[in-house]
């Protein structure tokens, strides 16, 4: 079975500072998600990743896969108050296995001035 | 572009009711997800639908059912709710031709729907 876990599960960022949410997941995988859901709302997709060494930047988000680690990393620079949010990475397991997602616990995201 | 829709976006229901949540894949995907998401954790895998066959189930409650249309879209039917099914359910759509673009495979999700069971 998948297991996925992301750490930390909560991260207090300073404005202006750099901060690395980590997700690690337990078996080969077909593709990688990074979400932000604000509360109450719906999943904004980040960044699909589907190869090894794979890196995608936006804004001041950048994430990248290493699939024979099984670690993905969702990286902020210089934070900011309006990227506080909860951040999911979510893992397709492949077509074999329906392509249903197995999502990380989340990472919870204050940005404090 | 057009997205996922759900409907209805918020649903307020009693114990022991029934519900009906409704999703609309993008146009020409013909795969269907739907995950619940329970307050403060994350969204948990439901069951599938490919060309209208159910193509997996996960944790999904004796209580639920679903199907996939002729026109894909898709409905999950719960029944009998209980205060703990409260949640936001998610829809999400993909295309499984892989041939056809590198993106197949890939999930879009839908605005989602907030049950309520009071």
């Amino acid at each position: 079975e998948l297991k996925v876990e992301q750490n930390p599960l909560f991260l207090s960022m300073q404005e202006g500072k750099n901060y690395t949410i980590y997700c690690n997941y337990s078996t080969t995988s077909d593709r990688l998600y990074w979400y932000r859901q604000d509360p109450g709302k719906s999943l904004e997709s980040l960044f699909v990743l589907l190869s090894n060494g794979a890196v995608k930047q936006e804004g001041r988000l950048m994430a990248s896969l290493d699939t024979k680690a099984r670690l993905s990393t969702l990286h902020i620079t210089a934070a900011v108050h309006d990227l506080s949010a909860t951040y999911f990475c979510a893992v397709d397991e492949g077509r074999a296995a329906g392509n249903k997602l197995t999502f990380g616990g989340g990472t919870r995201v204050l940005v404090k001035p | 572009a057009a997205g996922v829709i759900q409907s209805p976006r918020h649903l307020i229901k009693e114990k022991r009711e029934t519900a009906t949540l409704k999703c609309y894949p993008i146009p020409r995907h013909d795969t269907v997800y739907w995950y619940q998401q329970g307050p403060g954790q994350d969204p948990q895998f439901l069951i599938s639908f490919y060309e209208k066959m159910q193509s997996d189930k996960g944790s999904i409650p004796d209580r639920f059912s679903a199907q996939q249309f002729s026109d894909y879209h898709s409905e999950l039917n719960m029944s009998s709710l209980e205060l703990g099914d409260s949640a936001l359910y998610f829809c999400a759509s993909s295309s499984a031709d892989r041939g056809r673009s590198y993106r197949a495979g890939e999930q879009y999700f839908g605005p989602g729907t907030r049950l309520t069971v009071t």
